[in-house]
Order: C-alpha cells, then structure tokens, then sequence
C-alpha cells in the first residue's frame, strides 16, 4: 500500500503565475487535509475535504487559494497570482475516517 | 476549539541522555492525541497516538507519551536517545468525532555526541 503522494516535489513560481500542487491519498483513504509549513513554524491547517465535498476550509486564505478533490483522481491545492509570501511546504495528509493522518512528503514552492 | 502549546522550540540533549518534550492542550470536548515526527527535508511521520484506554502509548523506537487530563498534557519521553533521534517534533490534538487536528509548533530536538 503506497503511502500518501504529493507532485511535485519542488515548484518554482514567478509571481503572478499559478502553482497546482497535487495529491493521491493512501489507498481506501476518503479523508483529505492539506497544510502549510512556513520556514521555522510549525503547521497551519488549511483544508480539509473528502471525496467532491469541502467540509472545512476554514484555514484557507479568502483569496487566490482553492482546493478540491474530484470523484476521481487526486486533490488540487491551486494558488493563483502567487506571491512571495506563498514561498512555504505545503504537506497534505489522508485519513481513512477522520482520526489519524498520514502526511506526504510535501510541495515546497519557492516564489521568484 | 482544540489548541496545543509546545512550551520548548528547541532542546539540546547529549547522546544517551534522557529527553522530555512537552506537550499541553486545550479543549472543551474529549480529544485525541498525537506526536508527530520530521526529519530534515521529509513529511510527518506519525510515531504514536492516544485515542483511547491506557494512557501511557509507546512507539517502536523507544518513545513515549502519557495522556494526563487532570493536568491537559502529553508529554513526550525517551531514556536514552540516539544521534538518529535528531528532528522537528510535533505534538497535535483533535476532538473525538472531529474533523481537523491542531499542530503545536514543534520541537527541535538536537542529539549531540
């Protein structure tokens, strides 16, 4: 059972461009979470989704940030108009239902 | 709302030295309980949990944490770390039955020969 995978690894980004970081929960997994590590702080929640549903987005910017988890294939963390402030880890983690999560290995987006 | 509160950013220790991490949350609902590991450049790596029963949990490698509700804690110990023990340790909460988990800031945690 592969664990959880994020694509891609490293993204770099002008500012004003977009970033669309991806990813596949553990198989069986219908919980979704994604987060945003800035250098040198901890974890901040952003969202949470399970298949074609946003149950939580309460961490999310209000603007240039969305997220979705279609019926099929992975989650889509998508920022538009990035800007240098989005320069961070960007971790998503699965959960079979809701308890324990399994991070990924991360997307860490530099913006030039 | 379910918070947690690191109280040590970084903790040096020597090679076989026992460590303590602390750990304190707050929450008005019942919780579950997390400690979360990170090594230089990779993901979370879940090293133990406390969902419910006994409240002390052990990990593989020798790590341990006790949930305490009176005092709202659950620290993390080890009595002798390893130079491989060296990383960010992140201690989480959840509510039972909730949606999302709250991270602490971390610990770095730094073994010394």
């Amino acid at each position: 059972n592969a664990g959880v995978m994020q694509n891609p690894r490293h993204l770099v980004r002008r500012r004003g461009q977009e970033a669309r970081l991806r990813c596949s929960p553990m198989k069986g997994h219908s919980h979704v979470y994604w987060y945003r590590q800035l250098p040198e702080e901890g974890l901040k929640f952003m969202v949470y989704l399970q298949k074609e549903n946003i149950i939580d987005e309460s961490g999310m910017p209000k603007e240039r940030f969305s997220a979705e988890f279609p019926k099929e294939g992975p989650s889509i963390l998508r920022i538009q108009q990035v800007v240098r402030g989005d320069s961070a880890a960007y971790f998503c983690a699965s959960s079979p239902k809701g308890d324990s999560q399994y991070f990924g290995p991360g997307t860490r987006l530099t913006v030039l | 709302a379910q918070s947690v509160t690191q109280l040590d950013s970084q903790v040096p220790v020597f090679e076989e030295a026992p460590v303590e991490l602390r750990c304190n949350y707050s929450s008005s609902v019942s919780v579950y309980l997390f400690w979360y590991v990170q090594y230089p450049n990779q993901g979370l790596q879940l090293l133990l949990k406390y969902l419910s029963g006994s409240t002390l949990v052990e990990s593989i490698n020798g790590f341990e944490a006790e949930f305490n509700k009176s005092q709202t804690s659950f620290h993390l110990r080890k009595p002798s770390v390893h130079i491989s023990d060296t990383a960010e340790y992140f201690c989480a909460v959840s509510a039972v039955g909730g949606n999302d988990m709250r991270f602490g800031a971390g610990t770095r945690l730094t073994v010394k020969p």
